[in-house]
């Protein structure tokens, strides 16, 4: 299994735009979480799905913020309109139902917003 | 909610040395405790993990100690080598049978291993 898949890898792009963040989860899994890593705040929880459905998006920072996903291969983590404070690693993780419980993370987006 | 606190935030230890990182957590329902590792600029990845049904767990020269009392969890490395050198996050969630909740992590400890 190539593991779990994120694009881009890095992304640059300036305050006010659009940023869409990319997500293919490990085959079989039926969980799925989109983390921010940054250096002040460390590794924050945004939102974690559940067979597609989201389960708890409290950790989503606020409504310029928003997730799907659309069927079980494949998430979405979109930012409109960004902002500089927004620059951070964005890592999806997933993991198998059952009683393991351990996720695997991707690659990790970098984004910086200028 | 749940809280994790991790101590300390830097450690430097001279090969071969013994390293332990310590963590605390607020939430007593809290009953899945695992360790994930990050090296520079790649991704965390689970070392070791730990329930709460459990006190202690070892995994060769990693080991994870749980007191439920006193709502702290340990993470102890023997005889550290230059490659244990990475970010180690400790983490706490609440696990039922094959549901899982919310994994809150720690801020990291930078671990530095001086051959």
């Amino acid at each position: 299994d190539a593991g779990v898949i994120q694009s881009p890898r890095h992304e640059v792009t300036e305050m006010g735009q659009e940023v869409t963040l990319r997500c293919k989860p490990i085959s079989g899994h039926d969980y799925l979480f989109w983390y921010r890593q940054t250096m002040m705040r460390g590794l924050e929880l945004l939102i974690y799905f559940n067979n597609n459905v989201p389960i708890d998006d409290s950790g989503m920072p606020e409504d310029r913020f928003s997730a799907k996903m659309p069927n079980a291969s494949f998430s979405t983590l979109k930012i409109q309109p960004s902002e500089p404070r927004d620059s951070a690693v964005y890592f999806c993780a997933s993991s198998p139902s059952g009683q393991l419980y351990e996720q695997y993370f991707g690659p990790g987006t970098r984004l910086t917003v200028t | 909610g749940e809280n994790v606190e991790q101590h300390p935030s830097t450690l430097s230890v001279q090969e071969g040395d013994s390293a332990v990182i310590k963590c605390t957590y607020s939430d007593s329902a809290s009953n899945y405790f695992p360790w994930y590792k990050q090296e520079l600029g790649k991704r965390p990845q689970l070392i070791i993990d730990i329930r709460s049904n459990v006190g202690e767990k070892k995994d060769q020269r990693i080991a994870v100690t749980l007191n439920k009392t006193a709502k702290h969890f340990s993470l102890h490395i023997t005889e550290t080598q230059p490659e244990d050198s990475a970010v180690y996050f400790c983490a706490a969630s609440i696990v039922l049978g094959g549901s899982q909740g919310n994994l809150i992590f720690g801020k990291g400890t930078k671990l530095s291993v001086k051959p």
